[in-house]
């Protein structure tokens, strides 16, 4: 495996339930993060990690739960979400967080629709 | 903030034809500049991109100046083919540590 690997590439989940993506980077990043991509927005910055730690946390509702049990794997846990919140959810790593050169490595996303 | 304006799409050329994405951003300081292209079905992957004013990003025949001036990053290829029908993002990185991303714009090529 190489790369940064998400899954499910689609979910469909109704307003109660909970469910999870997960991710999984085999690039020995430190840094990971998640985006979420919807149609004629910019993509939104929701959470990043750093060796573990989260060092962001953008707003987001509290029905979006991020966990990073290593620098390897990260996980959003999904609960009672809204038909809003159906978008495109990218995972990405990179090097460190603040390292001077902006590049991602993004995964090929998980294609969330809520009901 | 930091902001990024990207033409709207989508964009539909004919193979070879001449190709332009305007991208102009806001930013304090001297932000990097990217492009990101997302085929269907896959994640973004960098494209090209350009560190300080007057640099010139280039891969797979795309090229991208970095204009402080304008304050634009406009993606130019001279002949598109079909394989580059995809989605284009054009981003800065500021010394906030922070990928501020465009909307993207879709580009459809046909024969």
């Amino acid at each position: 495996e190489t790369g940064v690997t998400q899954t499910p590439r689609h979910l469909v989940m109704g307003m109660t339930n909970k469910k999870s993506l997960k991710c999984e980077q085999h690039l020995g990043h430190n840094a990971m993060y998640w985006y979420k991509q919807s149609a004629k927005k910019p993509l939104e910055l929701m959470f990043v990690y750093s060796l573990e730690e989260r060092v962001e946390n953008n707003s987001v509702p509290s029905r979006f739960s991020p966990e990073c049990p290593n620098s390897s794997h990260l996980f959003l846990h999904l609960h009672t979400l809204q038909p809003e919140d159906s978008a495109l959810y990218l995972c990405a790593s990179s090097q460190e967080v603040n390292a001077n050169t902006g590049e991602l490595f993004f995964g090929e996303g998980s294609r969330l629709t809520v009901l | 903030g930091d902001s990024v304006t990207q033409m709207e799409g989508p964009v539909t050329l004919s193979e070879e034809a001449f190709l332009t994405i305007n991208c102009t951003y806001t930013a304090t300081g001297y932000p990097s500049l990217f492009w990101y292209v997302q085929y269907p079905g896959e994640g973004l992957q960098l494209l090209l991109k350009a560190t300080k004013a007057d640099d010139k990003g280039s891969n797979k025949g795309f090229e991208a100046t970095y204009r402080k001036e304008t304050t634009s990053f406009h993606l130019e290829k001279g002949s598109v083919q079909v394989s580059d029908s995809a989605v284009y993002f054009c981003a800065l990185w500021d010394f906030a540590s922070k990928l501020t991303f465009g909307t993207g714009t879709r580009l459809q090529v046909t024969l």
